[in-house]
């Protein structure tokens, strides 16, 4: 079954600790990225990655780092995490970046940061 | 001016009513368009994918298009309680471009 996996689903944590959130696809797509959703500002996108070693930014990608090292993973970590990155985080894939047709989204993370 | 503008609502009609979700755009260069409908607690899905401006139908949904005045609309006839969820317009490019969605709830 294709499947985007994002782990932890939910996570409390305190300001300063740091953090990474996991995504795995298996579907051998080349494109991966990171959405973040918030009330009344929609889905943006923090971070996005065309291959392998290959990432760029999004539209809010202060504070968050993320790597490409295969291409079935994209990890989003968060160095020094703060009560505003509370949110709900969606990873996404796609066989060939975002025009393409079919781009599968996780199942999100809820992220507090207290 | 945003790229993508959509109303949030919340929008509630009765089972079996027809439901407009409407969005419009600035950037006379985008080509695709999408709608993707997102359940409470769960990821965006994609619902409908259009090319250019027209209808497309699929079932009880229609999606379509005017470029002329830069605005996309979703069409869901007879809608159910299953349909109650949040409707995002998006338009592709380096990254999706989503609008702010909106919430349907429909009541049987």
């Amino acid at each position: 079954e294709a499947q985007v996996t994002q782990n932890p689903r939910y996570l409390i944590t305190v300001t300063g600790k740091k953090l990474t959130v996991t995504c795995s696809q298996n579907m051998n797509h080349e494109y991966m990225s990171w959405y973040r959703q918030d009330p009344g500002l929609g889905l943006r996108q923090i971070y996005y990655s065309m291959n392998v070693e290959v990432t760029d930014k999004g539209d809010v990608p202060e504070g968050y780092k993320v790597s490409r090292k295969e291409k079935r993973n994209f990890p989003l970590i968060l160095e020094s995490p703060s009560p505003n990155q509370t949110s709900l985080y969606f990873c996404a894939s796609s066989p060939w970046g975002a025009t393409g047709n079919t781009i599968y989204f996780g199942e999100g993370s809820w992220l507090t940061v207290v | 001016q945003k790229e993508v503008e959509q109303d949030p609502g919340p929008l509630s009609v009765p089972e079996g009513a027809i439901v407009s979700l409407n969005c419009t755009y600035s950037n006379s260069a985008f080509q695709y368009f999408m709608w993707y409908r997102q359940y409470s607690r769960k990821g965006p899905e994609l619902l409908m994918y259009t090319y250019s401006s027209g209808n497309k139908e699929d079932g009880r949904f229609t999606a379509q298009v005017d470029k002329s005045s830069k605005y996309i609309s979703l069409f869901i006839r007879d809608s159910q309680p299953s349909d109650s969820a949040t409707y995002l317009c998006a338009i592709p490019g380096t990254a999706l471009i989503f609008g702010k969605g909106t919430t349907l709830s429909v009541s049987s």
